[in-house]
């Protein structure tokens, strides 16, 4: 079955505590992305890659790190959480040429206190 | 002004009425335009996509792009209620892949 997982699905941790939540996807797709989901934001891209060790940042970069090592995996790393990273995170992923029809994981809830 | 405006909702409306959920955009350099539907405590997944004006219909689902008007709709006839969720716009223009999201409309379907 062509999907994206992510690990883990629900954490609550502790400003400062690096967390790592991984990304995999089997479905051969070159282009991966981090989004976070807030009430009244919708939305929002956190760091995109088009392809093994290239990696970009999106709209809101501040406090995350990726790495691209392989094409399956795409880790969105926060070093020394705070509570505004408090959201629901989702990884996506394309193939290349597609227009906008991203797959999209089950979702990551964190909660930073 | 945002680059995409999306009436939150929420929205209910009773079993086999037709919906109509909408956004407005500001950059005419959009090209390509989505829907994406969320169902609760889930990823979003998508729903239709279009890339040029006018309509694109599917089941019971219809997208209309007006580039005129910067302005996107998706209709739902006969709607069921396991078309309750959240409905997403998106767009992009095309180059580099990063699609701009709505915030979504949150649609409940009475039975």
């Amino acid at each position: 079955e062509a999907q994206v997982t992510q690990n883990p699905r629900y954490l609550i941790t502790v400003t400062g505590k690096k967390l790592t939540v991984t990304c995999s996807q089997n479905m051969n797709h070159e282009y991966m992305s981090w989004y976070r989901q807030d009430p009244g934001l919708g939305l929002r891209q956190i760091y995109y890659s088009m392809n093994v060790e290239v990696t970009d940042k999106g709209d809101v970069p501040e406090g995350y790190k990726v790495s691209r090592k392989e094409k399956r995996n795409f880790p969105l790393i926060l070093e020394s959480p705070s509570p505004n990273q408090t959201s629901l995170y989702f990884c996506a992923s394309m193939a290349v040429g597609g227009l906008g029809e991203q797959y999209f994981g089950p979702g990551t809830r964190l909660t930073v206190t | 002004q945002k680059e995409v405006e999306q009436d939150p909702g929420p929205l209910s409306v009773p079993e086999g009425a037709i919906v109509s959920l909408n956004c407005t955009y500001s950059n005419s350099a959009f090209q390509y335009f989505m829907w994406y539907r969320q169902y609760s405590r889930k990823g979003p997944e998508l729903l239709m996509y279009t890339y040029s004006s006018g309509n694109k219909e599917d089941g019971r689902f219809t997208a209309q792009v007006d580039k005129s008007s910067k302005y996107i709709s998706l209709f739902i006839r006969d709607s069921q209620p396991s078309d309750s969720a959240t409905y997403l716009c998106a767009m992009t223009r095309g180059s580099n892949y990063k699609l701009t999201f709505g915030k979504g409309t949150l649609l409940t379907v009475n039975p």
